[in-house]
């Protein structure tokens, strides 16, 4: 059963919208993370939470915005969404010894 | 800022060769970092495949091996016969520093086994 999810996996999107990433964790982990991975450039982290109400800007959060309700849920908000953005998103839970991943959303900025 | 280097894919073997995937760091926010390897398989999230967290020892696992060398920086990856179902991204991690609970990626290594 998978721990970390995400939805959409997938997401077209036009150039001024809005679009929310969704993660859910059953890990109890306190720590989660957004990252996005791009071709020559690995996985860069966005923004990354230590608990439910705390978010923490990563080394892009430009143009991004997070979002930590609960132990559960974190999101992540793109709230006027440009071409630039167009990646593959992940979510994870953890820590410094051990993250685990959900399985990523591709998300396409027209 | 802390940061990892590694091998420039794609790498492309064949059934039952051997394989080296480099992976050298720089850690200005902690002396002795956590080491990691990550894979992500087609279609999947990226799962650890290896850790080390104390300076010279090895971690192996699935039949891939990574000694963690703090003399060199280094921390590669190696597996000695690859297999068809290796065909994966290979990712070299750092991580330790308490004050951010952050892990540092590499670019990601893509591996294609050829059978």
């Amino acid at each position: 059963e998978a721990a970390v999810t995400q939805s959409p996996r997938n997401k077209v999107a036009v150039t001024g919208g809005k679009v929310t990433l969704s993660c859910n964790q059953t890990n109890n982990h306190n720590n989660m993370y957004w990252y996005r991975q791009d071709t020559g450039h690995g996985l860069r982290l966005i923004h990354y939470s230590y608990g439910a109400g705390s978010t923490e800007k990563g080394d892009i959060p430009d143009g991004y915005k997070a979002s930590r309700p609960s132990q559960e849920n974190f999101s992540l908000i793109l709230e006027l969404a440009t071409p630039s953005q167009t990646s593959v998103y992940f979510c994870a839970s953890g820590d410094i010894y051990e993250q685990y991943f959900g399985p990523g959303t591709r998300l396409t900025v027209l | 800022g802390d940061s990892v280097t590694q091998t420039e894919g794609p790498v492309t073997v064949s059934e039952s060769e051997s394989l080296i995937i480099n992976c050298t760091y720089s850690a200005t926010s902690i002396a002795y970092p956590n080491l990691f390897w990550y894979v992500r398989y087609p279609g999947e999230g990226l799962q650890l495949l290896l850790k080390v967290i104390t300076a010279g020892q090895k971690g192996s696992s699935r039949g891939f091996e990574a000694t963690y060398n703090k003399e060199t920086t280094s921390f590669h990856l190696q597996k000695a016969s690859v297999q068809e179902s290796d065909s994966a991204v290979y990712y070299c991690a750092l991580g330790g520093s308490s004050n951010t609970n952050k892990v540092v990626f590499g670019t990601g290594t893509r591996l294609q086994v050829l059978p």
